[in-house]
């Protein structure tokens, strides 16, 4: 059974930093690229970054591009977001998803529950 | 990026009912990669459809999705309560894989 762990959300400040993690297990972790989605309260969904099973190949949208760094381990099968410089748009849930294939850019497959992050003074 | 229009916003639609939903994409979908998710109040995402048209695992067959190039759809043939919920498109054809804004499908 696939099991998607989100932790490292919280409270923050305009300009501070979070580093998200994705606990992931029951399959072959580095076979398949991954993802983090965002949806702000009331909102809909908006794709933020994704990665390559390998890890080489990393994808961001503009929104984020310069501010947040993907990265998994496949060793330890957790899946990473680091998110510097944020603002009080970057308030959501986030969620860590298993992609349906090792290439980025493929539907989310399986979805954690998210974890919460809100930014502000 | 693409961006993808979604109608209508919100369909009241009673059980028992057939469902259509859109998703217009602002350019051609690079080999059809489109797919939908269900989403319930409180609850992650679920994958629904992908490649236009294949059913991801746990759905059942009153759902199925069409289309090609920039016109997609979503139809579930007959409404079961278990069906109310918001139902977004995302093109996987190109990066960033982008998101329509959601359809609800609420119980009239």
């Amino acid at each position: 059974e696939v099991q998607l762990l989100e932790s490292g959300g919280g409270l923050v400040q305009p300009g501070g930093s979070l580093r998200l993690s994705c606990a992931a297990s029951g399959f072959t972790f580095m076979k398949y690229a991954m993802s983090w989605v965002r949806q702000a309260p009331g909102k809909g969904l908006e794709w933020v970054s994704g990665i390559s099973g390998g890890g080489t190949g990393t994808f961001y949208a503009d929104s984020v591009k310069g501010r947040f760094t993907i990265s998994k381990d496949n060793s330890k099968t957790t899946l990473y977001l680091q998110m510097n410089s944020l603002r009080a748009e970057d308030t959501a849930m986030y969620y860590c998803a298993k992609d349906l294939g090792s290439g980025v850019i493929t539907p989310q497959e399986f979805w954690g529950q998210g974890v919460r992050v809100t930014v502000s003074s | 990026e693409i961006v993808l229009t979604q109608s209508p916003g919100i369909l009241s639609l009673s059980p028992g009912e057939r469902a259509t939903l859109s998703c217009r994409a602002s350019q051609s979908v690079r080999g059809n990669y489109v797919a939908w998710y269900q989403q319930k109040p409180g609850q992650a995402p679920r994958l629904l459809i992908y490649g236009t048209s294949t059913r991801a695992t746990g759905f059942p067959d009153r759902f199925s999705g069409s289309g090609s190039g920039t016109d997609f759809s979503l139809t579930i043939s007959r409404l079961e309560p278990e069906d109310f919920a918001v139902y977004y498109c995302q093109q996987c054809g190109s990066s960033p894989g982008t998101f329509g804004q959601g359809t609800k499908v609420e119980i009239k």
